[in-house]
């Protein structure tokens, strides 16, 4: 998997956007960027990914530079219910797990 | 429909103990992995199945840890003579297509083991 590397932890106030960073910058040509989010005592939940172009749906947007280095996820108006941890995942092509590593805490906050 | 099934949702046993850990991934999905995850940490790849063949366990730590999904379907994560290192959340997902292609992973709610 290419490496990334998110900041530890991120504060939002609740109802504004939350723009979690994440940096992939040895990811290949063909190999998706994947979002993933857990919420406590939960099991993972995919929240989006995408290869090139911005995407959006009815949970987040992805924003991925240019040159695919860095990635951004978008969540427009947070919620209580958004804090969790977020992991940002560049899996290489044909593999055959994801490798999490120790993503984002998000914290909401009223 | 329903999602991915764990059970038992919680095991607590005896360290040197056997323990099998059930996964019934969403009907029609061909691949089905098995995550381990410590307190604080993210999730740990264990195996991963296509149909009834596990086609990737370089995340088995040992050969204390067996799976098998025999029909293709249902998954049991096996743990021989459990340590106190084992304790940790297992979760199992599933998708329908190989990981090869771009397509989410559905996880379940986990099974959380304690070796006491």
């Amino acid at each position: 998997d290419a490496k990334t590397t998110q900041p530890p932890s991120m504060d939002c106030a609740e109802g504004r956007a939350a723009n979690l960073p994440c940096n992939h910058s040895t990811i290949s040509g063909n190999e998706y960027v994947y979002w993933y989010r857990q919420i406590h005592s939960q099991g993972p939940q995919y929240i989006i990914h995408g290869l090139k172009n911005n995407e959006t749906n009815e949970m987040a947007s992805l924003i991925i530079t240019e040159d695919r280095k860095s990635s951004t996820l978008i969540l427009p108006h947070a919620t209580l219910r958004d804090t969790a941890v977020y992991y940002c995942i560049a899996p290489r092509t044909g593999a055959n797990n994801l490798f999490f590593g120790t993503g984002t805490r998000l914290t909401v906050i009223p | 429909g329903a999602g991915v099934s764990q059970t038992p949702s919680n095991k607590v046993t005896e360290k040197g103990k056997y323990v099998e850990l059930r996964c019934d991934p969403i009907s029609g999905h061909t691949a089905l992995y098995w995550y381990r995850q410590s307190l604080g940490q993210g999730p740990e790849f264990l195996i991963y199945f296509q149909g009834t063949g596990a086609a990737d366990d370089s995340g088995l730590p040992n050969d204390r840890f067996f799976a098998v999904r025999p029909e293709g379907s249902v998954s049991t994560l096996k743990i021989q003579r459990t340590e106190r290192g084992d304790s940790a959340v297992y979760l199992c997902a599933s998708s329908p297509l190989p990981r090869g292609g771009s397509t989410e992973a559905f996880f379940g709610q986990g099974t959380r083991l304690t070796v006491v």
